[in-house]
């Protein structure tokens, strides 16, 4: 079975600096999705960014970048210029379309000091 | 606006009642999820459904049942509360069954 680490439960970043959230996850599969939700403490699920596993070209949104190594099976998340709405537990996932199940990490608390 | 509902937001109730929580999405997706997120926010998947038909049923107790009256809806029912049913309950949509998933408001149900 799929599965998605998350090795840092808990993140901190001043304010309008970078930081870069670390996601690892486990297949034989060469096909597949991976993504980044973000859940703030209103508890909504809110897509950050998404990523198929056969682009080479890392995904961006505005600030949020990530870093794919599909060798190293490795998905880390960048949010630059760090904002207090920022602020959230932040999941990484992973899907693949023969299973059809969006696995989750168990997420990384991300606080923003002012 | 809203894209995927969820009704109640937040249910609390006794041990043994039977409660039901709607979902309604309007972005005319053709697949709907259910997924428990427990104490430490860890989110798996319950059931999900395709055109009204069940496609995935992961280990859940028969207590809790899903209910597809139509593409744009998935209610599920739960029999029987136990007190580790207390978690979020997240309805979610997808346009077909490889697609990003979008997900609602959640549920917060607390059983006491």
């Amino acid at each position: 079975a799929q599965t998605v680490t998350q090795s840092q439960p808990e993140m901190s970043v001043q304010e309008a600096e970078t930081v870069t959230l670390s996601c690892t996850y486990d297949t034989s599969e060469s096909d597949y999705y991976l993504f980044w939700y973000k859940q703030p403490p209103s508890r909504q699920m809110i897509l950050v960014i998404r990523q198929e596993a056969y682009k080479q070209q890392n995904a961006t949104e505005n600030r949020f970048s990530v870093n794919f190594q599909k060798a190293a099976k490795s998905f880390s998340l960048k949010i630059s210029d760090s904002q207090l709405g920022d602020a959230a537990m932040y999941f990484c996932a992973y899907f693949q379309g023969g299973s059809e199940k969006l696995v989750f990490g168990k997420g990384t608390k991300l606080t923003v000091n002012p | 606006d809203t894209a995927v509902s969820q009704t109640p937001k937040y249910l609390v109730t006794q041990m043994g009642n039977d409660k039901s929580i709607k979902c309604e999405q309007n972005l005319g997706h053709d697949t709907m999820y259910w997924y428990k997120q427990d104490s430490k926010k860890f989110l798996k998947i319950m059931f999900s459904y395709n055109n009204k038909e069940l496609i995935i049923n992961e280990t859940v107790p028969n207590r809790f049942s899903p209910k597809s009256p139509d593409k744009a809806h998935l209610n599920l029912h739960i029999n029987s509360l136990e007190l580790g049913d207390s978690a979020v309950y997240f309805c979610a949509s997808s346009h077909s069954r490889v697609d990003t998933q979008y997900f609602g408001p959640g549920t917060r149900l607390t059983v006491l």
